[in-house]
């Protein structure tokens, strides 16, 4: 069983919509990172946190510790979105990432 | 100031065959890490280096050697490369390794290997 779960594995939206994507995970983390990798093939970090929330322009990133979980929110959905979403966490004492398996969004006009 | 740089981007080889895939930062940074990223699988460590001379093993690491030649180098080795290899290996840096749990990744471009 994977430690980090993320869901949904595919999305579709119009654009303008209002997207989430969700990732859970087992055991307690000392951070968690939400990635992004675009069509071509390459991957570049969004966010990463450890408690409440952060925002970056239309992208909105929580994480509930006690409930293990954190949510990547998109709003006003673009075309430009589209891409496959990564959650990653790292364990505490650790200097390593654990990958969820992706989100593949694709947002159409 | 280039960031990850990979080499090659793209690379086929014959079962048997050995080659090396090289990945150098200019970001000061002292973690690197070798991932392999296969469909529908998540990104999986093979290798990675806290600092310039240590190296440990990650979660997929046979088949594969690394090497942390400096700072700015770490190069992943298939010594006899088999169909199983066939995948996209990317090359990944942090700032320090005790840091890991507060720090961003930086991911290079990414080397698209197939083994026939």
């Amino acid at each position: 069983k994977n430690e980090v779960e993320q869901s949904p594995q595919n999305l579709t939206a119009q654009e303008g919509e209002f997207i989430t994507i969700n990732c859970s995970y087992s055991v307690g983390i000392s951070a968690l990172h939400w990635l992004q990798q675009h069509p071509g093939g390459g991957i570049v970090s969004l966010f990463m946190l450890s408690s409440g929330k952060k925002k970056h322009g239309r992208l909105i990133a929580t994480i509930n510790i006690q409930e293990k979980h954190s949510s990547l929110h998109i709003t006003a959905s673009h075309p430009r979105d589209s891409a496959v979403y990564i959650c990653a966490v790292s364990f505490i004492n650790t200097d390593k990432l654990i990958f969820g398996t992706g989100t593949r969004l694709q947002v159409f006009p | 100031n280039a960031g990850v740089t990979q080499t090659p981007k793209f690379q086929v080889l014959k079962t048997g065959q050995s080659m090396t895939l090289q990945c150098a930062q200019d970001m000061n940074h002292n973690s690197m890490y070798w991932y392999r990223q296969d469909p529908g699988m998540g990104l999986r460590l093979i290798y990675y280096s806290a600092s310039e001379g240590t190296t440990d093993k990650g979660e997929v690491p046979n088949g594969y050697n690394v090497s942390r030649l400096n700072k700015r180098e770490f190069s992943l080795r298939l010594e006899s490369a088999a169909p199983s290899q066939t995948s996209v290996y990317f090359c990944a840096t942090l700032r320090s390794a005790t840091s890991a749990s507060f720090d961003e990744q930086y991911f290079g471009p990414g080397t698209r290997l197939t083994v026939t």
